[in-house]
């Protein structure tokens, strides 16, 4: 079953606010990623992390990989309508071959 | 380059009835996977396929099967739908299972009535 727990749910937010989302588990994952689905669309990739206590980013996306490798962090700086959507986190253990293990997804809406 | 495509994008189903959702990736991307996703539950693993002549089952396999028609095309059959299986499916693609980057296709609509 479902082994990733992603928070919150949703979040309503005004244009110009940060926001942050996380992930938890609690067995290890090795490769952490976050995706972003539009409606009507499949999830395209935004930021991958690879070892413990990675952060990085991409433009105004910041992610970070938990140093216990059974968290992750999602943080949008300054959010415009275009962040919209659903934001998933993905896990992957060595064990598990090349199969990922997909959040509930944190649905964002953004308020011009 | 058309990337993951999918087919059909919608269609209904009555119980019983079966069919084929269709996926190709002109990537040249070895692996290709399977999910469905539904409300509250994220996306879940069907079925996949490491490399070309072989499948596996994912997470809920139950109710469908999958054939790895050459490294282009990896279909998704059910063959008695139910209502249970009402769901948006996802067909993605990378180009080796230690690759990071799933590509994803636009997702077919079904609904099992």
């Amino acid at each position: 079953g479902q082994q990733l727990n992603q928070s919150p749910q949703s979040m309503f937010i005004q244009e110009g606010e940060d926001v942050s989302m996380n992930c938890t588990s609690s067995s290890i994952f090795n490769t952490w990623l976050w995706y972003k689905q539009e409606p009507g669309e499949g999830p395209v990739l935004l930021i991958a992390l690879y070892k413990a206590g990675e952060l990085t980013s991409n433009g105004r996306l910041t992610a970070q990989f938990g140093i216990t490798r059974k968290d992750s962090f999602l943080n949008i700086s300054a959010s415009i309508p275009s962040d919209v959507g659903i934001y998933f986190c993905a896990g992957q253990k060595e064990t598990s071959g090349s199969r990922l293990t997909f959040g509930e997804g944190t649905q964002l809406t953004v308020n011009p | 380059n058309a990337g993951v495509t999918q087919t059909p994008k919608f269609q209904v189903l009555k119980t019983g009835q079966s069919m084929t959702l269709q996926c190709a990736q002109d990537m040249n991307h070895n692996s290709m996977y399977w999910y469905r996703q539904d409300p509250g539950m994220g996306l879940r693993l069907i079925y996949y396929s490491a490399s070309e002549g072989t499948t596996d089952k994912g997470e809920v396999p139950n109710g469908y099967n999958v054939s790895r028609l050459n490294k282009r095309e990896f279909s998704l059959r059910l063959e008695s739908a139910a209502p249970s299986q009402t769901s948006v499916y996802f067909c993605a693609s990378r180009r080796s299972p230690h690759t990071d980057t799933q590509y994803f296709g636009p997702g077919t609509r079904l609904t099992v009535l």
